[in-house]
Order: C-alpha cells, then sequence, then structure tokens
C-alpha cells in the first residue's frame, strides 16, 4: 500500500511564477490536508479538503493560495505570482474517510524554493 | 485563536540521558497526538491519547495526558542517537476538527 505521495519533490520558481504542488493521498483516505512549514518552524495547518469539497481553509492566505481535491487525481495547491516568502516546504498528509481526529499520514513534502 | 506551545524548544543530551518535552494548549483538546520529524524529512505519527489521564508506553517512550485535556507531555528515557529529530504534538480543540500542532522541541543527542 504506497504511501502519501507528492511532487515534485523540490520546486524551483522565480518571483512572479505559479508553483503547483500535487498530492496523491493513500489509497482509501478521502481526507487531504496541507500544511507549510517554514525552515526551523512548525507546521502551520493551511486547508482540509475532502472529495471535490473544501472543508477548512482558514489557513489559507487571502490571495494567490489556492486548493482542490477533484473526483479524480490528486489534490493540487497552486500558489500564484510567487515571493520570496512563499519559500517553505509544503506537506500534505491524508486520513480514512469517517476518521476525522485520527492520525494523518504525511508524504515526503514539496520543498519550495523562490529565486 | 487556538495555540499549543510547546517546550522546550530545543534540548541537548548526552546519549544515555533522559529526554521530556512538555506541551500545551489554550484550549481544552478532544484528544492528542505526537509526531516526529527527522532532519530533512516528514512528520511521522507516533501515538495518539485521548482519555483523560490516559499514559501510554512504547519501548523507551511514555506519553501523557492531563487531566484537564489541555496538556501532555512526551518522556524518552536513555536516549539514543536515533531519537534524533523535532518531536510535535498536535490537538484537535475547538470549533473545529483541524489538527493545531505545537512549536516542537527539536532534540540532539550526543554520542
Amino acid at each position: 500500500n504506497a504511501g502519501v505521495m507528492q511532487n515534485p519533490r523540490h520546486l524551483v520558481r522565480r518571483r512572479g511564477q505559479e508553483a503547483r504542488l500535487r498530492c496523491s493521498p493513500m489509497k482509501g483516505h478521502s481526507h487531504v490536508y496541507w500544511y507549510r512549514q517554514l525552515p526551523e518552524e512548525g507546521l502551520k495547518f493551511m486547508v482540509y479538503l475532502q472529495k471535490e469539497n473544501i472543508i477548512d481553509e482558514s489557513g489559507m492566505p487571502k490571495e494567490r493560495f489556492s486548493a482542490e481535491f477533484p473526483k479524480e487525481g490528486p489534490s493540487i495547491l497552486r500558489i500564484q505570482q510567487v515571493v520570496r516568502g512563499d519559500s517553505a516546504a509544503y506537506f500534505c498528509a491524508s486520513s480514512p474517510p469517517d476518521h476525522e481526529g485520527y492520525e494523518q499520514y504525511f508524504g515526503p513534502g514539496t520543498r519550495l524554493t523562490v529565486t | 485563536g487556538q495555540q499549543v506551545m510547546q517546550i522546550p524548544q530545543y534540548q541537548h543530551v548526552q546519549e544515555g540521558e533522559d529526554f521530556t518535552t512538555y506541551c500545551n494548549s489554550s484550549t481544552t483538546l478532544s484528544n492528542i497526538q505526537w509526531y516526529k520529524q527527522r532532519p530533512g524529512g516528514h512528520p511521522v505519527f507516533l501515538i495518539q491519547l485521548v482519555k483523560s489521564g490516559e499514559v501510554k508506553k512504547q519501548k523507551r517512550l511514555t506519553f501523557q495526558f492531563g487531566e484537564a485535556k489541555k496538556n501532555s507531555s512526551l518522556h524518552i528515557t536513555a536516549t539514543q542517537t536515533t531519537d534524533v529529530g523535532t518531536y510535535f504534538c498536535a490537538g484537535i480543540g475547538g470549533a473545529t476538527n483541524k489538527l493545531i500542532f505545537g512549536t516542537g522541541t527539536l532534540l540532539a543527542v550526543q554520542p
């Protein structure tokens, strides 16, 4: 059973470009969470999605950031017009259906560098 | 908003010494989870505590959930170099079901 997959593992973008981060949850998992981790800091919740629904996006910046989890395919975190402050590790986690409050399984992360 | 703090931020121990990290929430938690993140790696789930006053053990690791369900601790007995990493607590509380991570404690173990 493959774990949570994220790609790319490393992404370099120039200021003003778009970044697309993909996350495939574990098989059978329908809850996806995105977190951002700045160097030497903790994990900051960004958004919680279920298939085709955004459940909680209270941690998402109001501008430039969006997330989706379509019926088919991976979840996508999209950052438009990236700035240097967006440089961070972005982790995706998944959990099984009807298991809010249970452990989350993390992917290896995408390390975004904005030059 | 809900905040989860951990102390200390950083702990350096000699191999064989014990280590404890403490986790405090500003609100009552329905459960507390602990994760370990190795340098350059991703968080890995260790354990979940649900009941007030609950204590769980995993080999050299002992986890405790406070009576008021607002604090927790992780104790490692006789640390080893493989214990190196950042330990995060994470709790669910308040009006939402999202997991709020603590600030983390970075453990360094000198052989």
